[in-house]
This record gives C-alpha cells, sequence and structure tokens, in this order.
C-alpha cells in the first residue's frame, strides 16, 4: 500500500524567507500524481501545486516550487519570500492513475507540517 | 459556481444519536469521497465512490455508511454516534483522470459528547 509521510510536524520561517517543507512517499507504481494542500485556519483544503510523475521538470506556480526526485521518491515543497498569508497547514498527497470502477485514484495524504510565519 | 457544498458546518451530537452529513456537488464529477481529518492528523478515507449505485469503502468505513443515488449527491449516515467519530469531514469530488487532484467542500466539523 502506498504510504505519505511528512517528518515535520512543524516548522517556522521568518517573513521574506525561504522554507522547505519535507515529504516522502512510498509506491511500487511508475505512474502517479504528487500534491500540495494548503489548509489555512478556515479548514479549506487549497491545491497549491501538483507534480506528475512521468514528467522530470519540477512543477512551480509562483512563489511555490518543488523538488521532485522519483528514484528517492521524495517531493518536497519550497516556499520563498514568505508571506503571513503562507501560515497554515500544508498536506502533502500522493494519487495512483485512476482506473475506471476500480479502487485506484484514491488520495493519501500525510499527517501535514504546520508553517508558522513570524512577521 | 457552488463546487462542492457540505451541510452543515458544525454540529454536537449526543452518544447514541443518528445524523447525515450532506454533500453535493455541480461539476457532473464522477468520483466523489468522504474523508476525516482528527486533530493534527491527515485526512483518511472513509468511503468514495466512482458512480451513481457505486460505492465503497475506505480506510476507515466503520461506524458510518453512504449511498450514491445520483450524480450530485454523496450523503454520509453515523448511525449510532460514538466519542471516536468526533472529527472535521471532509467531502470531496474529480473526474476519474483529473490532474488537479480533488474540489473539497468546506467541511463538517462534529463533536459527539
Amino acid at each position: 500500500a502506498q504510504t505519505v509521510t511528512q517528518s515535520q510536524p512543524e516548522m517556522s520561517v521568518q517573513e521574506a524567507e525561504t522554507v522547505t517543507l519535507s515529504c516522502t512517499y512510498d509506491t511500487s507504481e511508475s505512474d502517479y500524481y504528487l500534491f500540495w494542500y494548503k489548509q489555512p485556519p478556515s479548514r479549506q483544503m487549497i491545491l497549491v501545486i501538483r507534480q506528475e510523475a512521468y514528467k522530470q521538470q519540477n512543477a512551480t506556480e509562483n512563489r511555490f516550487s518543488v523538488n521532485f526526485q522519483k528514484a528517492a521518491k521524495s517531493f518536497s515543497l519550497k516556499i520563498s519570500d514568505s508571506q503571513l498569508g503562507d501560515a497554515a497547514m500544508y498536506f502533502c498527497a500522493y494519487r495512483t492513475l485512476p482506473n475506471y470502477g476500480g479502487s485506484q485514484g484514491n488520495l493519501i495524504f500525510g499527517k501535514g507540517t504546520k508553517l508558522s510565519v513570524k512577521p | 459556481n457552488a463546487g462542492v457544498t457540505q451541510t452543515p458546518k458544525f454540529r454536537i451530537l449526543k452518544i447514541g444519536q443518528s445524523m447525515t452529513l450532506q454533500c453535493t456537488q455541480d461539476m457532473n464529477h464522477n468520483y466523489m469521497y468522504w474523508y476525516r481529518q482528527d486533530p493534527g492528523m491527515g485526512l483518511k478515507l472513509i468511503y468514495y465512490s466512482v458512480g451513481a449505485g457505486i460505492t465503497d469503502k475506505g480506510e476507515v468505513p466503520n461506524g458510518y455508511n453512504v449511498s450514491r443515488s445520483t450524480t450530485e449527491d454523496f450523503p454520509l449516515r453515523l448511525e449510532l454516534a460514538a466519542p471516536s467519530q468526533t472529527s472535521v469531514y471532509f467531502c470531496a469530488s474529480s473526474y476519474p483522470g483529473q490532474v488537479n487532484g480533488y474540489t473539497f467542500g468546506s467541511g463538517t466539523r462534529l463533536t459527539v459528547v
């Protein structure tokens, strides 16, 4: 079974600085998706960034980028120029390619990293 | 553009009571899911559905039931509420091949006392 591990329960960063959140996963699949979700105090789950496993190029979305190391099964999130609004829980998630009528395709989440941003 | 709508947002139940958490989506997504999130933990899959009339158990289905009579609706039923079911519940939906992952509802905070 696939698993997702986030080894940092809490992280802290100074405003305007850069922080990296770690995520590792375990799978025997060769093709899959990886995601980072942000959950602010409002509880809403917000997609931050995604990565298709077949793509070697690391995904980037404005101040958010990933370091995807497929052989090492590592998927870290880098937040540059941190802002107060970045303070939230961040969840790493894994998804296999879904089959119609099958059990694949369900998102598997890590336990999350709580990010604090200091002014 | 409603997306995924969950009701209620908050609820307090007494032990042994029953309730249904409602979830509806207007994006014509085939797949729908129910997750629970316990304090300090990630989301765990309770049940999912790949289409109307088809449901299957996830990682933590005990104490819950679901039905999927239409594409839009995927209610979650708690028959005999227990304190262990105190959690935040999220409904989500997606297309089978949706690269963007899921669209989530805003969650229901349930407390069982």
